[in-house]
């Protein structure tokens, strides 16, 4: 079953500083993925997505990511958190035998130090 | 105009009572999803609905019964509710299977 592993439950940077989250995936074939973030108390919000082409994605709030298949990673990155950036990070997978679903990671807690 | 509303947003309930969430998307999407997110955080899938047709079921207890009226609703009722039911209940929706799924802001279930 198609499946993503975020190793790092929770990280703090500083603000101003850069930041990489990791998100590793299992899929058969060429993955679709996701990276949603979930601002304390809301939703998730679409941050950016992958399903072919150039690897290197860009997404909103200054966000990026990389696929990269020989490492089965999709890594989040931003070049300057902001202390508005303090949020749950999930990578997601489509899952089910028709992709009908999303398949999360167990998320990422990112804490702004001033 | 919020895209995917969930009322209420916050539910304080006793244990054994049963209780409904409303999920409304006005987005003109043919796909609804409930999702639980528990304690620590972790998202899974619960049911999904395409065009009012039950397509997930995720292993749920049947005392969970959701309810599509048409394809913007999709509505979700719980019996006899327990301990373990306490957790953030997510709609969602999509224009189709594998494109963004937009969230709405969740209804923080308690059960005591």
């Amino acid at each position: 079953a198609q499946s993503v592993t975020q190793p790092d439950i929770h990280i703090t940077v500083s603000e101003g500083a850069s930041l990489e989250l990791r998100c590793n995936y299992s899929y058969g074939a060429t993955p679709y993925l996701f990276w949603y973030v979930q601002s304390p108390g809301q939703g998730l919000q679409l941050l950016l997505k992958y399903f072919s082409g150039d690897t290197l994605v860009q997404g909103i709030k200054g966000f990026e990511a990389e696929f990269k298949r020989s490492q089965s990673s999709f890594n989040l990155r931003k070049p300057s958190v902001h202390w508005s950036d303090a949020a749950e990070y999930f990578c997601a997978v489509p899952g089910g035998f028709g992709n009908e679903k999303l398949t999360f990671g167990t998320g990422t807690r990112l804490t702004i130090i001033p | 105009d919020t895209a995917v509303s969930q009322t209420p947003k916050y539910l304080v309930t006793q244990m054994g009572n049963d209780k409904s969430i409303k999920c409304e998307q006005n987005l003109g999407h043919d796909t609804m999803y409930w999702y639980k997110q528990d304690s620590k955080k972790f998202l899974k899938i619960m049911f999904s609905y395409n065009n009012k047709e039950l397509i997930i079921n995720e292993t749920v207890p049947n005392r969970f019964s959701p309810k599509s009226p048409d394809k913007a609703h999709l509505n979700l009722h719980i019996n006899s509710l327990e301990l373990g039911d306490s957790a953030v209940y997510f709609c969602a929706s999509s224009q189709d299977k594998i494109t963004e799924a937009f969230f709405g802001q969740g209804t923080r279930l308690t059960v005591v």
